[in-house]
């Protein structure tokens, strides 16, 4: 019965290579989010889409692109990664105004 | 641009005392919440208690309550009777109160709470 779900939850690669991380909420939210966790434990928004409207943050690289085959589906591509990728990403989930549900985060580490 | 401002990196308080995490933030908006989430180790982003602007009660949830100062634009965090499952990285963040791309959360940067056995 889990709220918002993300595959993989951990993730090693090299340099270079071309990665996808999947986000499925089934809670019949209207928007889903992506952010970015640094090694800081600084969050930011990277994205935020619903059926309507996709709003991208102007600072992430558009080797960075949000996929969304339906609206329980938010996966997140990233080509060329790069060593400054190294982070924990976080899908989330809200309907409306009301609070968001995060997932549980994909580590992403970079070789 | 909204900015959320956690000026305490790191707090520690003695298991079963109180303690304030503190978080200002700036904005031209008058509609909005605010809101605490707390970060274990097991890295889970949980809520722990929202606020509206336009309420002027405090909320309160258990042992968490909030003192929010809208004026000062403060949202401060009360964790009474604190225990040692309290332990984690506390973040304040901010939403706008419209709809559309305002639906997204301006986290501040953190404030890692130790509780001492």
């Amino acid at each position: 019965d889990t709220a918002v779900s993300q595959t993989p939850k951990y993730l090693v690669t090299q340099m270079g290579n071309d990665k996808s991380i999947k986000c499925e909420q089934n809670l019949g939210h209207d928007t889903m989010y992506w952010y970015k966790q640094d090694s800081k434990k600084f969050l930011k928004i990277m994205f935020s889409y619903n059926n309507k409207e996709l709003i991208i943050n102007e600072t992430v690289p558009n080797r960075f692109s949000p996929k969304s085959p339906d609206k329980a589906h938010l996966n997140l591509h990233i080509n060329s990664l790069e060593l400054g990728d190294s982070a924990v990403y976080f899908c989330a989930s809200s309907h409306e105004l009301r609070r968001l549900f995060f997932g549980p985060g994909t580590r992403l580490t970079v070789l | 641009a909204q900015t959320v401002t956690q000026s305490q990196p790191e707090m520690s308080v003695q298991e079963a005392e109180t303690v304030t995490l503190s978080c200002t933030y700036d904005t031209s908006e008058s509609d909005y919440y605010l809101f605490w989430y707390k970060q274990p180790p097991s890295r889970q982003m949980i809520l722990v208690i929202r606020q509206e602007a336009y309420k002027q009660q405090n909320a309160t949830e258990n042992r968490f309550s909030v003192n929010f100062q809208k004026a000062a634009k403060s949202f401060s965090l009360k964790i009474s009777d604190s225990q040692l499952g309290d332990a984690a990285m506390y973040f304040c963040a901010y939403r706008r109160g419209t709809s559309g791309s305002a639906r997204q959360l301006t986290f501040g940067s953190g404030t890692q709470l130790t509780v001492l056995p």
